[in-house]
């Protein structure tokens, strides 16, 4: 099991909330990820981090921010949540090997 | 559009027998990753085979590449019914992860 860990697991909110989803790994990881996936499709790249104070945005554009202030903490928020921000964001991590780390993702839904 | 596709798209096969999956990609790779994702959970590493490699084994797997033709598959070998789980080609061409698809294996008892 990795040590890897999303909060909440599962957010049902209103439109035009603020929300923040959290995401830890105790591995000591310097490479962060963010994604989107819809049910039943591929993951989307949206946000990553190669260290501290570095972000960066992924293939897919997205309304949401991420920062990193420490190592083991990548936040993604969303300033004002729509019904198409409803999806699950899974985050991920590594070190200098290839192989990427999941958590065990949040499922979003905006009303 | 998406580096990796995979197919086929859902397999639904008998425990005891083998799941093929394949993937095709675009780009030149410098590997290419398998990963599983249980319903609603995380994916989880499999397998990774590297572009000057053809074959690897890992257990009851068994991952092909074949980088004149980028395409790359999947073997399962003696499915049980805890196989059943989404599986993901992803290439790695600088870094990042380009994610296929999906394949939905779904395997009775």
């Amino acid at each position: 099991e990795a040590d890897i860990y999303q909060t909440p697991r599962y957010l049902v909110i209103g439109t035009g909330k603020k929300i923040t989803l959290e995401c830890s790994q105790t591995m000591g990881h310097d490479k962060m990820y963010w994604y989107q996936q819809d049910p039943g499709m591929e993951l989307h790249l949206i946000h990553y981090s190669y260290g501290v104070n570095s972000t960066e945005k992924g293939d897919l554009s997205s309304e949401s921010t991420v920062s990193r202030i420490r190592t083991e903490h990548f936040p993604l928020t969303l300033e004002s949540a729509r019904p198409s921000h409803t999806s699950q964001y899974l985050c991920a991590s590594n070190d200098n090997t290839d192989t990427q780390y999941f958590g065990p993702g949040t499922r979003l839904t905006v009303l | 559009s998406q580096q990796g596709e995979e197919d086929p798209q859902a397999l639904s096969i008998q425990e005891g027998e083998n799941a093929t999956m394949n993937c095709s990609y675009k780009t030149s790779i410098n590997n290419l990753q398998w990963y599983r994702q249980n319903s609603g959970r995380g994916l989880v590493h499999l397998i990774l085979i590297r572009s000057n490699e053809r074959e690897k084994h890992s257990g009851r797997l068994r991952v092909t590449l074949d980088t004149s033709k980028k395409s790359s598959s999947l073997l399962i070998t003696a499915s049980r019914a805890a196989d059943t789980a989404s599986y993901f080609c992803a290439t790695d061409a600088g870094g990042k992860l380009i994610f296929g698809q999906g394949t939905e294996l779904s395997v009775k008892p």
